[in-house]
């Protein structure tokens, strides 16, 4: 089983809907979690952070997580063009270090 | 406030060369990150510089790689003598931030290495 499983997409969705990504993992001690995204030969930049159990809203990102499923996800609302991008899961797990999803990615259709 | 910067940008070297990659991070971030994209795969952790003691240098892939990070500011990243499998985007990341906050991460544009 991979450390981060994201579903590698594409996934497609038209302008002003809402896109669903979701990632798993299988480090149960971990503690912290984020969202990257990364467009085309960029750096990937962090936009959302999560801790605890729950949604957290920041504009028209929620990122929402569950320890006992194991499962964050982050739901983009009204997507625009601009939204796609290769979106990271990210872990900080019990080993210290940082570990990444091989990404999804998101197409958003004007 | 200047990012994180990667130099250079794209590298293409024959195998057996020698390629030396260079990151200047956040002024002041003292948490200084390699990180490999090999094609097809996931971002993987290389190591982990605290200003210039390596505090993990667990994934790096064997003894043809050599980081540095004299004085605690910026940092190099020596591949040599290069392979094949050593293809793939090289990013660097800093951070102010330790523990549970340390995926807070500022990341470089990467440098990407082509060994043919």
């Amino acid at each position: 089983q991979k450390e981060v499983e994201q579903n590698s997409g594409p996934l497609s969705v038209p302008e002003g809907a809402i896109a669903s990504l979701n990632c798993t993992y299988s480090d149960r001690v971990s503690q912290s979690f984020f969202w990257y995204r990364q467009y085309s030969g960029k750096s990937p930049e962090l936009i959302m952070s999560i801790y605890s159990n729950g949604d957290k809203e920041d504009g028209r990102f929620t990122a929402q997580l569950n320890k006992a499923s194991q499962y964050v996800s982050l739901l983009i609302r009204d997507s625009q063009p601009s939204d796609s991008a290769t979106y990271l899961c990210a872990v900080y797990g019990s080993n210290y270090k940082l570990t990444f999803g091989k990404g999804t990615l998101l197409t958003v259709n004007p | 406030e200047a990012g994180v910067t990667q130099f250079p940008s794209h590298s293409v070297i024959e195998k057996g060369q020698t390629v030396t990659l260079r990151c200047d991070p956040i002024s002041g971030h003292d948490n200084l990150y390699w990180y490999r994209r090999v094609m097809g795969k996931e971002i993987k952790f290389l190591l982990h510089f605290v200003k210039e003691s390596k505090q993990d240098e667990s994934g790096m892939p064997n003894n043809r790689f050599l980081a540095e990070r004299t004085g605690g500011t910026y940092s190099t990243l020596k591949v040599q003598p290069a392979e094949l499998e050593d293809s793939g985007v090289y990013f660097c990341a800093s951070s102010r931030l330790a523990g549970g906050l340390a995926g807070e991460l500022f990341f470089g544009e990467g440098s990407r290495l082509t060994v043919l």
